[in-house]
């Protein structure tokens, strides 16, 4: 089945920690990218790949890291998580070059930071 | 930069009625992509429409309609005949160039029997 993965997708931890969430997709899509959902705010693109080692910021990429070192896997890192990065993440991957397809989304992590 | 408006953060019908979502964008690219996303009180994100720049046509599928005009910059989504299932959170959003894909603040649209 064709899918976006992610892990965890429940996470609590506290300010400081360092931690990762993993993001895998089967379809051999070029673009993935992260995104952070708030109420009232949307989704906001955080950061995007385009391809195998080529990532770009988003709108909001402070306090986050990206590593695009295979095709499938796209984890975002945060180094040292603040209470203001409580939110709900979710990762995709793009059909077409460039991210100009549909998005798929994979199932979110919502993550609090204690 | 770009921008995306939604100006209705939240609407309520009751079954069976026609409900029109507005979305308003900014750009100054001129090849540029639409999108609208749904959002079910499940979470999940669910891909519904995907409309260049150059593509003005307007599009049905099924209870789902699109109407795209560059002259004032919408792409506004309606639903006919309203269901209960179609409760949820309705995005659009715009890719343009190679920048961000960005997505509006959402509707939520909450349908009753």
């Amino acid at each position: 089945e064709a899918q976006v993965t992610q892990n965890p997708r429940y996470l609590i931890t506290v300010t400081g920690k360092k931690l990762t969430v993993t993001c895998s997709q089967n379809m051999n899509h070029e673009y993935m990218s992260w995104y952070r959902q708030d109420p009232g705010l949307g989704l906001r693109q955080i950061y995007y790949s385009m391809n195998v080692e080529v990532t770009d910021k988003g709108d909001v990429p402070e306090g986050y890291k990206v590593s695009r070192k295979e095709k499938r896997n796209f984890p975002l890192i945060l180094e040292s998580p603040s209470p203001n990065q409580t939110s709900l993440y979710f990762c995709a991957s793009s059909d077409l070059a460039g991210g100009f397809g549909e998005q798929f989304f994979g199932p979110g992590t919502r993550l609090t930071v204690l | 930069a770009q921008k995306v408006t939604q100006a209705q953060t939240e609407i309520s019908v009751v079954e069976k009625e026609d409900v029109t979502l507005d979305c308003v964008y900014e750009t100054r690219d001129t090849t540029y992509y639409l999108f609208w996303y749904k959002q079910p009180p499940s979470g999940e994100l669910v891909f519904l429409i995907r409309r260049n720049s150059f593509d003005e046509q307007n599009e049905i599928s099924g209870r789902y309609s699109w109407n795209f005009q560059k002259s004032t910059s919408s792409f506004n989504f309606t639903i006919t005949a309203s269901q209960v299932v179609d409760s949820a959170v309705y995005f659009c959003a715009l890719r343009g160039g190679y920048s961000t894909l960005t997505f509006g603040k959402g509707t939520m649209l909450l349908v009753s029997p």
